[in-house]
């Protein structure tokens, strides 16, 4: 079975501090996906970055970047300066081969961003 | 391109009635998942339906119910409502399950569903 622990229920921070969401996974698939996805109050989930279970090769992409160490079983999303459009949940989520890839979530954590 | 569809947006029920939810994937998109989120909560894995046939089902009690249509949309009924039902219904679809280019699942508003 799978697993995805995001050990933070909420963080509230003030505009333009850098903040670090962590997510820790479990799984005993060797091929498997993990995944971002963004939450605000109007609740569409918004995807924001998928890695593979091959390829841990740290990305940043303008404001946000992904830490991937399996070796930890960790895949940690980091908002620099953060925004008051960033408030919203942040959900980690996990596909796996063997179960045909359903995206198994954690239970989000909760961004505040404070002017 | 339009997004992930869903209706209706929101929709009030009472305990033991039936309710279907309708979903219309992204045009190309043959797989539809469906996710049920309680406040507080991630989502939760319902079913999963590629090509119309049905290729993964979660923990979730027989009154819940699924089907895939020749176009890709798909449908969830929901049987005998009982007050815990009350949740956001997510609908989610991809190009395909994974297998070729795991390209991630696009999800839609969702429908927000209360019973009362």
């Amino acid at each position: 079975a799978q697993k995805v622990t995001q050990a933070q229920t909420e963080i509230s921070v003030v505009e333009k501090e850098d903040v670090t969401l962590d997510c820790v996974y479990e799984t005993r698939d060797t091929t498997y996906y993990l995944f971002w996805y963004k939450q605000p109050p109007s609740g569409e989930l918004v995807f924001l970055i998928r890695r593979n279970s091959f390829d841990e090769q740290n990305e940043i992409s303008g404001r946000y970047s992904w830490n991937f160490q399996k070796s930890t079983s960790s895949f940690n999303f980091t908002i620099t300066a953060s925004q008051v459009v960033d408030s919203a949940v942040y959900f980690c989520a996990l596909s796996v081969r063997g179960s045909n890839y359903k995206l198994t979530f954690g239970k989000g954590t909760l961004l505040t961003v404070n002017p | 391109d339009a997004g992930v569809t869903q209706s209706p947006t929101h929709l009030i029920k009472t305990r033991g009635q039936h309710v279907t939810l309708r979903c219309s994937p992204i045009s190309g998109h043959k797989s539809v998942s469906w996710y049920q989120q309680v406040l507080g909560q991630g989502p939760q894995f319902i079913f999963q339906y590629y090509e119309k046939e049905e290729r993964g089902r979660g923990n979730f009690p027989d009154r819940f119910s699924a089907r895939q249509f020749p176009n890709y949309s798909s449908e969830l009924n929901v049987n005998a409502l009982l007050l815990g039902d009350s949740a956001l219904y997510l609908c989610a679809s991809s190009s395909d399950l994974g297998q070729i280019s795991n390209q991630p699942q696009h999800f839609g508003d969702g429908t927000r569903l209360s019973i009362l």
